[in-house]
């Protein structure tokens, strides 16, 4: 079967840094996702690996395993305002280009 | 990022009547549009793949006849609840494919009477 796991929550302080982990097991790889929903909005695009390495864009990082069906999200330089979730999401291979989705990881950051 | 627009953001509607929501992409062309939606402290749920000049995939339980979805262009992708009944009330979410990265639209909040 094709399966997404990430932590349900995390808490970190403000100023500090978090690393948010995702495995996944999937019938194929093209391509892996990270989005951030805050409350009551729709996702908002943070990343996209298919390579294996890190991607840095400004005080958020990610990183692609693919031998190991291994991300994280990399978060520095903690704010109020990061407080969301944050959902991992992978493309399968093959011509359908829907994405299986994690069931997120609502961070809190805390004064 | 990519842009994409939805609309309406928000309606309020009778129960028995049907509502319309488009979603544009308005940067790039997007041959593949996502239709999802999102119950209250719940996960994303994709209802349908919509592709441009043919038909659209659903999901297992989502009914086609219920959920109407046309992508007649390479920028333009519309989703009509047909016949909404309260517990159609929900917030619906579009996303387009840009060939290599998806971004969503701000989404649509429905609320059936």
């Amino acid at each position: 079967g094709q399966n997404i796991d990430q932590p349900t929550e995390m808490t970190a302080t403000e100023g500090a840094i978090v690393q948010i982990n995702c495995t996944y097991q999937t019938s194929g790889f093209n391509g892996l996702f990270w989005y951030q929903q805050h409350a009551g909005e729709a996702p908002t695009f943070l990343s996209y690996n298919v390579l294996d390495g890190l991607e840095e864009k400004g005080r958020f990082s990610s990183f692609l395993s693919r031998s190991k069906g291994y991300s994280y999200l990399l978060l520095k330089e903690l704010q109020m305002k990061d407080s969301a979730s944050y959902l991992c999401a992978v493309r399968s291979a093959g011509n359908n280009r829907k994405l299986i989705w994690g069931l997120g990881t609502s961070l809190a950051v805390n004064p | 990022g990519a842009v994409v627009s939805q609309h309406p953001s928000r309606v309020i509607c009778k129960s028995g009547t049907s509502v319309k929501i488009e979603c544009r992409s308005l940067d790039f062309q997007a041959t593949t549009m996502f239709w999802y939606r999102q119950f209250p402290k719940q996960s994303l749920m994709l209802m349908a793949t919509s592709n441009e000049g043919s038909k659209a995939t659903y999901e297992q339980g989502v009914e086609k006849d219920k959920f109407l979805i046309n992508h007649a262009s390479l920028t333009l992708s519309t989703l009509t609840v047909t016949s909404a009944h309260p517990e159609d009330s929900s917030f619906y979410i579009c996303s387009a494919d840009t060939g290599r990265e998806q971004f969503f639209g701000p989404g649509t909040r429905l609320t059936v009477l």
